[in-house]
């Protein structure tokens, strides 16, 4: 199976500041990759998806970029919420995998 | 608006079967659209795929698994199910119910909805 692997494992980052999140993936994934949030006690919420297109309901502020096996999810201007886990997650070839996770803190 | 809620124990005995339950509300036509997915974190964890079903009944499973997955679908109710045998302290882990888009050539591809998770404990 492909190896989804995420850099850093922590983040800290101030409000305001722009936060940069790496995932390389152990083959090519093409495009095939989306991007998570999760915040404490609650489900993951897709941000992005086709390496590059916000999901229905995100804000500008979220971008994603790459393909083959580097991907970067780029947070413009960091508000209060946006401090959570962000998982990448390819579905390039099956079994879909996900990343271990990064946490972005304060 | 479309929910997801999983539903079952909370706690199971090893060796035994795990068996979970996602109810869709406010899915309309689209029931039939996607793929329904179940997916599990160990607690403070990364997340782990563990299969989808269709509305035909056809099913796919993470190979970690093997054979211990069964997956049932209910069209008429709108709900489908996770039955995992044999289970250990590892299988200890927040389980989710999600709505997996279908790509092309009837490819699985990202999880768009998510239930709110339903946290299965295995001990005795």
């Amino acid at each position: 199976e492909i190896v989804m692997t995420q850099s850093p494992a922590t983040l800290s980052v101030s409000p305001g500041e722009r936060a940069t999140l790496s995932c390389r993936a152990s083959q090519s994934v093409s495009a095939n990759l989306a991007w998570y949030q999760q915040k404490p006690g609650q489900a993951p919420r897709l941000l992005i998806y086709g390496a590059s297109t916000r999901a229905t309901g995100i804000p500008g502020g979220f971008s994603g970029s790459g393909s083959g096996t580097e991907f970067t999810l780029t947070i413009s201007s960091l508000q209060s919420e946006d401090f959570a886990v962000y998982y990448c997650q390819q579905y390039n070839k099956w079994p879909s995998t996900f990343g271990q996770g990064t946490k972005l803190e304060i | 608006q479309m929910q997801l809620q999983e539903s079952g124990p909370g706690l199971v005995k090893p060796s035994e079967t795990l068996s979970l339950t996602c109810t869709v509300s406010g899915a309309s036509g689209s029931f039939r659209s996607y793929y329904w997915s179940w997916i599990r974190q160990p607690p403070g964890k990364g997340l782990e795929w563990i299969g989808y079903i269709y509305h035909s009944g056809s099913t796919m499973n993470n190979p970690s698994l093997k054979s211990r997955v069964t997956m049932s679908i209910d069209t008429s109710k709108n709900q489908f199910s996770l039955k995992l045998s044999f289970v250990t302290a590892a299988d200890t882990a927040i389980y989710y119910c999600a709505r997996q888009t279908v790509g092309a050539y009837g490819s699985n591809l990202f999880f768009d909805s998510w239930g709110q998770g339903t946290l299965v404990t295995v001990s005795s």
